[in-house]
């Protein structure tokens, strides 16, 4: 079936830091590729999102290649802040099938 | 505000009891989606519904039901609910069936006690 796996966390760095949240995913088909954020005590909000191969999607620092040759979607960031400190969760979507979720990863930024 | 309205915001209820969660999608969309979202289960997909049709179900049980209503909101019906049905519910919505995102409502916390 179609699966979505995640780094286990959670992940803990320091300010400024540079960030890689691992995700790698299994489907039956070409898939959109997302990843959510869900800061603490509120509902999950769209971070960035690549439609096809090779597509790089990129919002507020953060930035992740769709990978098709490694079924993968890291996510990546070059400097934390504090306020990143939420739970990041990674998501496929083939066409007319539901968004399917990893198990999110919590990510604390220290100052 | 994600546009998607989600109501109430927190409830506490008793085991045995029945709840109904009310969402409004965002303005224009057409899909709606039910999420939950626990400690031990993360997000799990619960029913899709497509302009007022039933679309996709997912892990819901039987005790729960959903309908999506002529002007696009859904509600999710919980009934003889226990303990283990405490969790985030989480409503999404999409302008259509397809490989888009969704847009997500803030949830409404459940706590059966």
């Amino acid at each position: 079936g179609n699966s979505v796996t995640q780094m286990e966390g959670p992940v803990t760095l320091s300010e400024e830091a540079f960030l890689t949240i691992n995700c790698t995913y299994t489907a039956t088909g070409y898939p959109s590729l997302f990843w959510y954020v869900q800061y603490p005590g509120e509902g999950l909000q769209l971070l960035l999102k690549a439609t096809k191969a090779d597509d790089k999607g990129s919002n507020k620092g953060f930035e992740a290649t769709y990978r098709k040759e490694t079924t993968s979607f890291h996510l990546e960031k070059g400097s934390v802040q504090v306020s990143d400190s939420a739970v990041y969760f990674c998501a496929l979507i083939l066409w007319q099938d539901k968004l399917i979720f990893g198990t999110g990863t919590l990510l604390a930024v220290q100052p | 505000d994600s546009g998607v309205t989600q109501t109430p915001k927190h409830l506490i209820t008793a085991t045995g009891q029945r709840v109904t969660l009310r969402c409004s999608p965002r303005s224009g969309d057409l899909s709606v989606y039910w999420y939950q979202q626990s400690l031990d289960q993360g997000l799990q997909f619960l029913i899709q519904y497509y302009n007022g049709e039933e679309r996709a179900k997912g892990n819901i049980l039987e005790r729960f039901s959903a309908q999506q209503f002529p002007d696009l909101h859904s509600e999710l019906n919980l009934s003889s609910l226990e303990l283990g049905d405490s969790a985030l519910y989480f409503c999404a919505s999409s302008v259509a069936e397809g490989n888009y995102g969704y847009t997500f409502g803030s949830g409404t916390r459940l706590t059966v006690v």
